[in-house]
């Protein structure tokens, strides 16, 4: 079936990076997403990728993907405290089709 | 960009009564809708797909009866919750798409259902 997984938790220090990683089990992902919740709020759509793509970059985010390993990560530059939030990931089979979410990693960054 | 509004943001019910929650796609026509759970510290579960003029359809485990979803027009649906009771509580969120190819889903704030 399918499946999303990612790691619960991230803490790093404002100005570091943050590397937020997320594995998938269907291969027949094609679209693959990061949102960014904040308390109590809706999902924001932050990037995403398409599964013929190994590499996107927005701004100060970069999203890597491992199609072999079906291994995505998001990784935000120069962390601010305003990017403390619960990222997901989500992925889905074909253009408009449902979305699969991970747990979500909740980031706190540290002043 | 796409705007989705929820209506209420926070209701609170007695048991055994119904609530409604409305979605609507502010400066789009949403053909399709979805609904989502939502538990403290937990990922989004999809309950059901609504397209417009269409039954919803539902996911597995979601009962159709207690979750009454309508999507009478293109840039309204509204979720009801039936005979509510506390396992009921959680947040439900909805999201729209502007097209049957559109990749993205744009997401509303959340309604917080607390039911006592």
């Amino acid at each position: 079936g399918e499946d999303v997984e990612q790691s619960l938790f991230l803490s790093v220090r404002e100005g570091d990076s943050s590397v937020i990683n997320c594995t998938y089990t269907d291969s027949s992902s094609t679209y693959l997403y990061w949102y960014k919740q904040e308390p109590g709020a809706g999902l924001q759509l932050l990037t995403y990728i398409f599964s013929n793509m190994d590499m996107k970059q927005d701004q100060r985010l970069t999203v890597l993907l491992n199609k072999k390993d079906k291994h995505l990560s998001l990784r935000i530059a120069d962390t601010q405290t305003g990017d403390s939030a619960i990222y997901f990931c989500a992925e889905s089979r074909y253009q408009g089709g449902k979305l699969i979410f991970g747990q979500g990693t909740e980031l706190s960054v540290k002043p | 960009g796409a705007v989705v509004s929820q209506h209420p943001s926070r209701v609170i019910c007695k048991s055994g009564t119904s609530v409604k929650i409305e979605c609507r796609s502010l400066d789009f026509q949403a053909t399709t809708m979805f609904w989502y759970r939502q538990f403290p510290k937990q990922s989004l579960m999809l309950m059901a797909t609504s397209n417009e003029g269409s039954k919803a359809t539902y996911e597995q485990g979601v009962e159709k009866d207690k979750f009454l979803i309508n999507h009478a027009s293109l840039t309204l649906s509204t979720l009801t919750v039936t005979s509510a009771h506390p396992e009921d509580s959680s947040f439900y969120i909805c999201s729209a798409r502007d097209g049957p190819a559109s990749y993205e889903q744009y997401f509303g704030p959340g309604t917080r259902l607390t039911v006592t």
